[in-house]
């Protein structure tokens, strides 16, 4: 199976802030790469698709780059309602495996 | 518009079976790249990805599941129903169904709300 390794794991910001996830992959997977943002109580929302592609909807501010075995996830003005729980996803290879998730909280 | 909503029994005792229904509208699953995917989710940890059903009616598992997973359509194709044999209270979580297109580059686009289910020991 295909090994997701998010960092960091918890992270604390303030609003404004800019701030970077990254996700590596125990072997290239290419650009089959999303990310899902989730709050307490709800079903994941996909924001990023095929590493680097803005899901419809989803503020600017999100963006996603990387390819092979390192992804990451750069939100450029952290806002209010993005503190959440963000989840990378591989879809390159079956059983489509999850990162650990990482937590972004309030500073 | 597409929906899904999960449902079964939100309590199970241990070495039962238990059975969960997808109910979904919006979308064929007999059509060409459509999949209906289950993902379950323990009590403040990570997602895990559990089972995939294709519009060919194809269907892939999680390694550390497979022998105890099986995923199937009704006939309609309206309903996926989950089935996870052998129940521990380590597999108390809350259980995602939603839908994926094929090539899954595109990712999953549309989720039921969780169906919250507890193993008792």
């Amino acid at each position: 199976d295909i090994q997701l390794t998010q960092s960091p794991s918890f992270l604390s910001a303030s609003v404004g802030d800019r701030v970077t996830i990254t996700c590596r992959a125990s072997q290239g997977i290419a650009s089959y790469l999303v990310w899902y943002q989730q709050k307490p109580g709800q079903a994941p929302k996909l924001l990023i698709y095929g590493a680097s592609s803005l899901q419809s909807g989803v503020p600017s501010r999100f963006s996603g780059s990387g390819s092979g075995t390192e992804f990451t996830l750069t939100i450029s003005s952290l806002q209010p309602e993005d503190f959440a729980t963000y989840h990378c996803q591989q879809l390159k290879t079956y059983p489509y495996t999850f990162g650990q998730g990482t937590k972004l909280e309030i500073k | 518009q597409v929906t899904l909503r999960e449902s079964g029994p939100a309590l199970v005792n241990s070495t039962q079976t238990l059975t969960l229904t997808c109910s979904f509208s919006g979308f064929s699953l007999s059509t060409y790249g459509m999949c209906v995917t289950w993902v379950r989710q323990p009590p403040g940890k990570a997602l895990e990805w559990l089972a995939l059903i294709d519009w060919d009616d194809d269907r892939y598992y999680s390694t550390s599941l497979k022998t105890r997973l099986t995923v199937s359509r009704d006939t309609s194709k309206t309903q996926v129903v989950l089935t996870l044999t052998n129940v521990d209270p380590l597999d108390t979580a809350t259980y995602f169904c939603a839908r994926i297109r094929h090539p899954g580059i595109r990712g999953i686009d549309s989720w039921g709300p969780g169906t919250l289910v507890i193993v008792s020991s």
